[in-house]
């Protein structure tokens, strides 16, 4: 079945610190894959997506590629915020359009401190 | 873009009881909806799919008659938590595609933390 595995947190950096949250996925086929963020009391929104090998997401500064040859959808900013404090759950579609549910990976807490 | 809207947001309610969550999709039509369901500090784990129409479909695991799930039109769908206990304290989540040109997308809503005493 298909599966996701992120970096367990918390992982604590400093304002203007380099951010990579891991990802790594098993699925069948050519899933869509995603960064979800969940801003403390608030829910899921989507951060950035990518939809076939070699894309590239990207959004307020974090970008994601789509590796399929390491089966990695790797999340990294140059220069992170303190508002950027959060939980940060990679996620992937099967195969096919938005009617399919995601699976998600366990999340990343990220806190960055002044 | 595209909304969808959980009530309660929160609840507490007492052992044996039971709690209808609300799903709704504000400004577009959904046929299918997805409820999760979030474990403190944990990922958010599929329950069952919501068909317009149709019965729901569920994950391996999840007991349909304590969850149950109706989707009564295009734009809501209900999750009754029946007979809750304080294992089914939990956060629950639930998404919706998008549709047209945002076929690609999900949207999630806000959540609903249910507390069971």
């Amino acid at each position: 079945g298909n599966s996701v595995t992120q970096m367990e947190g918390p992982v604590t950096l400093s304002e203007e610190a380099f951010l990579t949250i891991n990802c790594t996925y098993t699925a069948t086929g050519y899933p869509s894959l995603f960064w979800y963020v969940q801003y403390p009391g608030e829910g899921l929104q989507l951060l950035l997506k990518a939809t076939k090998a070699d894309d590239k997401g990207s959004n307020k500064g974090f970008e994601a590629t789509y590796r399929k040859e390491t089966t990695s959808f790797h999340l990294e900013k140059g220069s992170v915020q303190v508002s950027d404090s959060a939980v940060y759950f990679c996620a992937l579609r099967p195969d096919g359009t938005g009617r399919r549910a995601l699976t998600f990976g366990s999340g990343t807490r990220l806190q960055v401190q002044p | 873009g595209a909304v969808v809207s959980q009530h309660p947001s929160r609840v507490i309610c007492k052992s044996g009881t039971s709690v209808k969550i609300e799903c709704r999709s504000l400004d577009f039509q959904a046929t299918t909806m997805f409820w999760y369901r979030q474990f403190p500090k944990q990922s958010l784990m599929l329950m069952a799919t919501s068909n317009e129409g149709s019965k729901a479909t569920y994950e391996q695991g999840v007991e349909k008659d304590k969850f149950l799930i109706n989707h009564a039109s295009l734009t809501l769908s209900t999750l009754t938590v029946t007979s809750a206990h304080p294992e089914d304290s939990s956060f629950y989540i639930c998404s919706a595609p998008g549709s047209g040109a945002s076929s690609y997308e999900q949207y999630f809503g806000p959540g609903t933390r249910l507390t069971v005493t």
